[in-house]
């Protein structure tokens, strides 16, 4: 199916291990978007991307990492996940028209 | 700090009734400004954006943009239960997409 596209769902980790989370979409946007919606802050990005291997950091992003080496793929890394990084992350991408089209979203809990 | 503003409610409303949600942002280079639904433990959907000052309308969905007072708003004339979430204002100056925090609308019927 058509669409954006994010695995997994839900996500337990330990403090200090790395953990990948991966989004994937179908429509061939140039550009693709990383945010986390916390309780209080409303949805933040983290970091944003405009074409395979051009990424830039956006307001809060701390402790991640992206790539994107394919135009369809934009993960993103906690290399070393503490507490604080428990939240609900939104992938989202757009053709670069401004409207961002959102994926489901990952639950993320870092005990 | 480049911040975005909005009550964040509840506004609880009769079915049939026009809701009315506001919007403050702080940055005056933006560009683009945008309206999300999102349900409780889904995505933001987006239902309405707008480029340019005045009103644009869609449907039951009307987003005014006042860029020299930093204002948007969204009016959902006839508001219906399946309105009820929370929506969420976005404001864009080059992919830097600045969200508020959410304004949880209830329709009552």
């Amino acid at each position: 199916d058509a669409g954006i596209t994010q695995s997994p769902r839900y996500k337990i980790t330990e403090t200090g291990r790395q953990v990948t989370l991966m989004c994937h979409q179908t429509w061939s946007h140039s550009y693709m978007f990383w945010y986390r919606q916390d309780l209080g802050h409303g949805l933040r990005l983290i970091y944003y991307s405009a074409a395979a291997d051009i990424t830039d950091k956006g307001e809060v992003p701390d402790g991640y990492v992206v790539s994107r080496s394919k135009t369809e793929n934009f993960p993103l890394t906690l290399e070393s996940a503490t507490r604080s990084q428990t939240s609900v992350y939104f992938c989202a991408s757009t053709a670069g028209n401004d409207e961002q089209y959102f994926g489901p979203g990952t639950r993320l809990t870092v005990t | 700090q480049k911040e975005v503003e909005q009550n964040s409610g509840p506004l609880s409303v009769p079915e049939g009734a026009i809701a009315s949600l506001n919007c403050t942002y702080s940055d005056r280079g933006s560009q683009s400004f945008f309206w999300y639904r999102q349900y409780s433990g889904k995505s933001p959907e987006l239902i309405m954006f707008i480029y340019s000052n005045g009103d644009k309308e869609d449907g039951r969905f009307t987003a005014q943009l006042n860029k020299a007072s930093q204002y948007v708003s969204l009016l959902i004339r006839d508001s219906q239960p399946s309105d009820s979430a929370t929506y969420l204002c976005a404001v864009n100056n080059n992919n830097d997409m600045r969200f508020g925090a959410g304004t949880r609308l209830t329709v009552k019927p």
